[in-house]
Formats: C-alpha cells, structure tokens, sequence
C-alpha cells in the first residue's frame, strides 16, 4: 500500500445525486492532487493543493467542489454530474510542491453516472 | 509547455523475455521524469525517476530507465519480464522550470507478458 486511501472505491450515482469522495494520506506529506482518468485518455490533474490552500484548478467544472480541510484529508464534492463524468478519480499526495518530490497514488474511485 | 509519448499502446512479450517500455517527452529545461505501473483496480504504483546524475536509474520490481537527452527519451526496460508484470504503465515528465508539481503523463501502455 501506498499510504494514501480513498473511500469509496465504487460509487453509483444518478445525474441529480450529491456525493463526496474521501481522500487521506498517511504519510505527512503537505500536498494532495485529485486526478481524472477516463479512458483511452491520459490522466487529467484536477486539482492541487498545498498545505490546505488550492493551487491549482485545471479549468474543472464548477459540478467538482475540492475540500481540503487539513493537509491529511482530501474530498471532492460531486452534485448535477453528468455521464462523461464517469472515470476512475485519483488521489495523490507528495511532500510538498518541490519538483523531484514523487507523488504517491491512492487506489482510485471508480464512479458511474447514470 | 511540456509533454510526453508513449507510442506504443500495448507491449506483448514472452515470460523471461527483455521487456522495453518507450517514452519521449519535450520540455523547455532540464526534465524531472517519472515511471508509474496500474494493475487492475488499483491506483498508480511509482517504480522509479531521473532528477539528475546516472542516466541509468534503477526503481522497484527489477525495472530500470535510460535517460537519453539527445533523444529526449526515457525508456522503461527489464532484463527478464514475468507474468506479473502485466500491467498499465505511464511515463510522467516535469518541467522544474514551471511552478508547482505538475505532472504530464502519456497515454500509458499496456504490457501483456504472456507465460
């Protein structure tokens, strides 16, 4: 295991439905990452934030609403998603914002919108 | 800006057999490059990465990565694949120039070691 866990790993939901997914890492790292991977793409950084404060919002439907109420914990707010939404989401987490810091995966949520 | 190809969408390669993943990228600087596995249902396992110095970089599971900057290339490689090394694998490049540690990953590929 990575150090880094998601909740749920399966989610189910309806286009008018609201959900959140979890994130948290153990390993005392001060950034965390939320990723897209749909298929036959290539991964789509989300979101980015270090030391609790957003850094980066790669131009993501205002539908996603990241959280990151502490350095450990990461949530995305889902509500009105749509089908095209369904992918596997990633959490990831690294040291801090320096370059050569290796970010490390959590194992993913695999969402379906109905 | 910066990117990076995986030209190859699926590997096949005999048990014990050299495998070869490949992977080119463009940046404007000096890049930081990463290698990632997915196995199926999980997340993203990091094996291994070039920050600077030997351009041979030894990581996890016996794999090991050639940077090659006239080539702009960095090219997965393992002496004897097993089964278990059938997997998803991504190639990831950093530009150290820009802000932030913004990863861009390619498109992955498949990696099928047959027995």
């Amino acid at each position: 295991e990575t150090g880094v866990t998601q909740t749920p790993r399966h989610l189910v939901m309806g286009m008018t439905n609201k959900k959140s997914l979890k994130c948290e890492q153990h390993l005392g790292h001060n950034a965390m990452y939320w990723y897209k991977q749909s298929a036959k793409k290539p991964l789509e950084l989300m979101f980015v934030y270090n030391f609790k404060e957003q850094t980066e919002n790669n131009s993501v439907p205002s539908r996603f609403s990241p959280e990151c109420p502490n350095s450990s914990h990461l949530f995305l707010h889902l509500h009105t998603l749509q089908p095209e939404d369904s992918a596997l989401y990633l959490c990831a987490s690294s040291q801090d914002l320096a370059g050569l810091d290796t970010q490390y995966f959590g194992p993913g949520t695999r969402l379906t919108v109905l | 800006a910066q990117s990076v190809a995986q030209p190859e969408d699926q590997v096949n390669v005999a048990e014990g057999n050299p495998l070869t993943v490949k992977c080119t990228y463009s940046v404007s600087g000096n890049p930081y490059l990463f290698w990632y596995v997915q196995y199926p249902n999980r997340g993203l396992q990091f094996l291994l990465k070039y920050i600077t110095g030997d351009n041979l970089v030894k990581g996890s599971y016996g794999f090991e990565a050639e940077f090659n900057k006239s080539q702009t290339s960095f090219h997965l490689k393992k002496p004897s694949a097993l089964v278990s090394d059938s997997a998803l694998y991504f190639c990831a490049v950093r530009d150290p120039g820009a802000a932030g540690n913004k990863l861009t990953f390619g498109g992955g590929t498949r990696v099928l070691v047959k027995p």
